[in-house]
């Protein structure tokens, strides 16, 4: 049981590029959610998916595609990195219904860091 | 757009001292999470509190939702140099799926 997997853990882009973040879960999860973490700024939501075929829009969404064609994989699509997407990126997955379910522990892979200069 | 505030930023204490973190909002949230994050890693949750005026201990630390549930505390008793990362909270709200999370607290505890 590798729980959620994040690759690459490191990569660097120039401005303009795009590429794909890879994220995995092995624990049957159908909610999954993509953050960023910026210094003092804690974790933002940029894209969540509740099962596969549905995604929404987070807090912060803009530049950022995601797609859930399975319930195992929800990457994560830079179509053209700008600077300001310099961050550190974690996937996290749960069990559906309430978060504050003692089941429903969310649960973080490693993260990417991401540099785009 | 609900909002939540971390204080302090940041804290060094030398082993064997207490601690305490706070969590405030002007919302009032269902559930608050508790989360602490080493470098290099993701987040692990440490607790969950739902009720207000709720209090959950972990060992040596203390987990406290306000009543009105619009805000938190984590108190670190006897801090060690294990509990050194970045603490973060988390609220959810009355309905949906999306936890909003707080700047974050980062400890230092030397030995």
């Amino acid at each position: 049981n590798a729980g959620v997997t994040q690759t690459p853990k490191f990569q660097v882009l120039k401005t303009g590029q795009s590429m794909t973040l890879q994220c995995a879960q092995d624990m049957n999860h159908e909610y999954m959610s993509w953050y960023r973490q910026d210094p003092g700024m804690g974790l933002r939501l940029i894209h969540y998916s509740v099962g596969a075929g549905i995604t929404d829009q987070g807090e912060v969404p803009n530049g950022y595609n995601v797609s859930r064609s399975t319930t195992e994989d929800f990457p994560l699509r830079l179509l053209s990195a700008a600077p300001s997407q310099t961050s550190v990126y974690f996937c996290a997955s749960r069990g559906q219904g309430p978060s504050w379910l003692p089941y429903n522990e969310q649960f973080f892979g490693p993260g990417t860091r991401l540099t785009v200069l | 757009t609900q909002l939540l505030e971390q204080s302090p930023q940041f804290l060094s204490i030398q082993e064997g001292e207490n601690l305490t973190v706070y969590c405030n909002s002007s919302s009032v949230f269902s559930s608050l999470q508790w989360y602490r994050q080493e470098p290099g890693e993701g987040p692990v949750l440490l607790v969950t509190v739902v009720t207000g005026g709720e209090v959950k201990k972990l060992k040596r630390l203390t987990f406290q939702f306000g009543d009105a549930r619009k805000d938190s505390s984590l108190h670190i008793t006897a801090a060690q140099p294990g509990d050194t990362g970045l603490y973060l909270c988390a609220g959810a709200p009355a309905a949906g799926n999306k936890l909003t999370f707080g700047g974050g607290t980062r400890v230092l505890v030397k030995p």
